[in-house]
Order: C-alpha cells, then sequence, then structure tokens
C-alpha cells in the first residue's frame, strides 16, 4: 500500500499569510495526488486533482505543484474561509490512501 | 445539480449488520465508478471500497474485505454498501462518493454522510 505523509500535521498562521502544506508518497505517484478542504461537521470538498489542476471555482489562492513523491499545496494570501483541516490523496493505485490531513487554525 | 444522499446509518452492536444506501441524482450515474469513504470521529479519511459503473469491478481496503460488499443499482441509481460482521474500529461517518472524469480520478463530489455507531 501507498503512505501518505502529511507535514505539519497543524499550523497557525494569520489572515493574509502564505502558506505551504506538504504530502509525501512511500512510492512515486507520477501526479496522481488530489488535495481536498474539510470544515467541521461537513463532507470534504475537491480542491486540486492530477497534482496542481484547480477545481473550477476554487480561489486561485491554492495552487499545487509536485511530481512523483513529494507535493505541496500553498494558499498565497489566507483569507478567514480557509481555515479547516487538509487532506492529500493518492489515486494512483488501490488500495487509495490519504494523507492524516493538515489541521488549519487561525493564529 | 450533483447530489448524493446517503442513509442507513444507526447504532449497531459489535458481530451486527448494517446496509447503507446512496441515492445520486443530476449526473448518469451508470457512466461513474462510486466509492465509499469513511471517517471515524476526530480522525482523517479512509477509502473503504469502490465499484465500476457497470458494477463489474470492485475494490475493497483490506480492513473491511471478507466482511463489507459494495454494490450497485443502476436502475434506481443507488450506491449501497451491506456491512457484516461490525466491530467497534468501523464506527465513522460513511461518505459516498463519486469519481470524476479524467485520469485522475478525484472524488468530485461527496455525500453529507451517515453516522455508524458500533458499540462493543
Amino acid at each position: 500500500d501507498i503512505q501518505m505523509t502529511q507535514s505539519p500535521s497543524s499550523l497557525s498562521a494569520s489572515v493574509g499569510d502564505r502558506v505551504t502544506f506538504t504530502c509525501r508518497a512511500s512510492q512515486s505517484i507520477s501526479n496522481y495526488l488530489n488535495w481536498y478542504q474539510q470544515k467541521p461537521g461537513k463532507a470534504p470538498k475537491l480542491l486540486i486533482y492530477g497534482a496542481s489542476s484547480l477545481v473550477s471555482g476554487v480561489p486561485s489562492r491554492f495552487s499545487g505543484s509536485g511530481s512523483g513523491t513529494d507535493f505541496t499545496l500553498t494558499i498565497s494570501s489566507l483569507q478567514p474561509e480557509d481555515f479547516a483541516t487538509y487532506f492529500c490523496q493518492q489515486s494512483y493505485s488501490y488500495p487509495l490512501t490519504f494523507g492524516g490531513g493538515a489541521n488549519l487554525e487561525i493564529k | 445539480e450533483v447530489q448524493l444522499v446517503e442513509s442507513g446509518g444507526g447504532f449497531v452492536q459489535s458481530g451486527g449488520s448494517l446496509r447503507l444506501s446512496c441515492a445520486a441524482s443530476g449526473f448518469t450515474f451508470i457512466r461513474y465508478d462510486m466509492n465509499w469513504v469513511r471517517q471515524a470521529p476526530g480522525k482523517g479519511l479512509e477509502w473503504v471500497s469502490v465499484m465500476s459503473g457497470s458494477g463489474g469491478n470492485t475494490y475493497y481496503a483490506d480492513s473491511v474485505k471478507g466482511r463489507f460488499t459494495i454494490s450497485r443499482d443502476n436502475s434506481k441509481n443507488t450506491l449501497y454498501l451491506q456491512m457484516n460482521s461490525l466491530r467497534a474500529e468501523d464506527t465513522a461517518v460513511y461518505y459516498c462518493a463519486k469519481y470524476g472524469t479524467g485520469s485522475y480520478a478525484p472524488f468530485d463530489y461527496w455525500g453529507q454522510g451517515t453516522l455508524v455507531t458500533v458499540s462493543s
């Protein structure tokens, strides 16, 4: 199974900050990497697929990059609605696996 | 508008069974592989199972293999998850999730989830 490791697991930041989350796969997954945002009590929401393709309607302050085993999700200028938990997920092979999540909190 | 609505969750004793349903609308159901993903209280996401649009192919997480069965009724636009021999560690919110188009197969739409609580 492919293990997905996210870092940091939690982050405190302020509105307007630039933040970056990292996701590392235990083996190469090319660019079969997706990012989701989840708010408390809600279902996850797809933000980025294929490592760097932004879902229609998602603000352009979100961006993704990487290939192989190392990936990043960057939020260029935090907005109040961005405080949430972020998960990466590999869609390279079954069983599909998620990272442990990264909780973004208001400083 | 795509909608996925789960039902069938509830409280069950260890060793018991439960069947979850996911009613889909707003898209051509048979064209898409469908998944179940779960989330234990306060924990991360765990993929559970997938079934192809035609129903011919299925995959399961090792943690549920042999106990859970995914199925679908394309005439009713409904996905199911039959859960047998339930354990305390199966306690979670269960989401059905649709695959998006293209090769990267992200989960582009999710239901609101249904809570399954297994008492030991």
